[in-house]
């Protein structure tokens, strides 16, 4: 099964509002890492935590880990139409090379 | 070159037919990912290189699929006798080196090839 799964799937605001996406996953992880999609194509990539850190910070981006309860949270503050996407984490566990990704979470933003 | 390039962009083709995709990694990038993404759905993990060698071919869905890397250049994902449930998206990205202990590396993705089985 899938190492990580986000929630909400799906998420319609308001411009100027801010997005929090959540993702959980199943096994220890060296790092997880956050990607967007634009239109079914090309992942690009994001932000990512190590598995010894809390959180972290990228322009509009803030990223959380918490690792006991094996679960990250993407937050975008402040959205903008262009923010609109599909947003997945992905995970690599300890000791192996797999990236395995989430279902994704379809962001809205209206203008 | 500057990104991982993938050919074709789109591929129409007959049930039964047999397609070639192929990524061409970031110069320089040891390991490289496939992937297949079905519409409105997460990625699926297909197969990894680490140089030519394929470590993990684990989430070939089936004896149909089969890739194939010359050193740590072009890869090529070849699909025999085509089925419909065959149509995605398949997604290639490359990253400087291996993942595991103690890696971080970002993976960069190609644009994709659509396949579109009829």
């Amino acid at each position: 099964s899938q190492q990580g799964e986000e929630d909400p799937q799906a998420l319609s605001i308001q411009e100027g509002e801010n997005a929090t996406m959540n993702c959980s996953y199943k096994t220890s992880i060296n790092n997880l890492q956050w990607y967007r999609q634009n239109s079914g194509r090309g992942l690009v990539h994001l932000i990512l935590i190590r598995s010894n850190e809390r959180e972290k910070h990228s322009g509009r981006l803030r990223v959380t880990l918490d690792t006991s309860k094996k679960s990250s949270s993407l937050l975008i503050t402040a959205s903008r139409a262009a923010d609109t996407a599909s947003y997945f984490c992905a995970t690599v566990a300890s000791g192996t090379y797999k990236y395995i990704f989430g279902t994704g979470t379809r962001l809205k933003v209206l203008a | 070159g500057a990104g991982v390039s993938q050919s074709p962009s789109n591929k129409v083709t007959e049930k039964g037919k047999d397609v070639e995709l192929r990524c061409d990694p970031i110069s320089g990038h040891t390991a490289l990912y496939w992937y297949r993404q079905r519409l409105g759905q997460g990625l699926e993990f297909l197969i990894y290189f680490q140089g030519n060698s394929a470590p993990d071919k684990s989430g070939l869905p089936s004896d149909r699929f089969s890739a194939e890397r010359t050193g740590e250049s072009v890869s090529t994902l070849t699909i025999q006798r085509t089925q419909q449930e065959d149509s995605a998206v398949y997604l290639c990205a490359s990253s400087p080196a291996g993942t595991g202990q103690g890696f971080g590396n970002t993976i960069y993705f190609g644009e994709g090839s659509w396949l579109t089985v009829v």
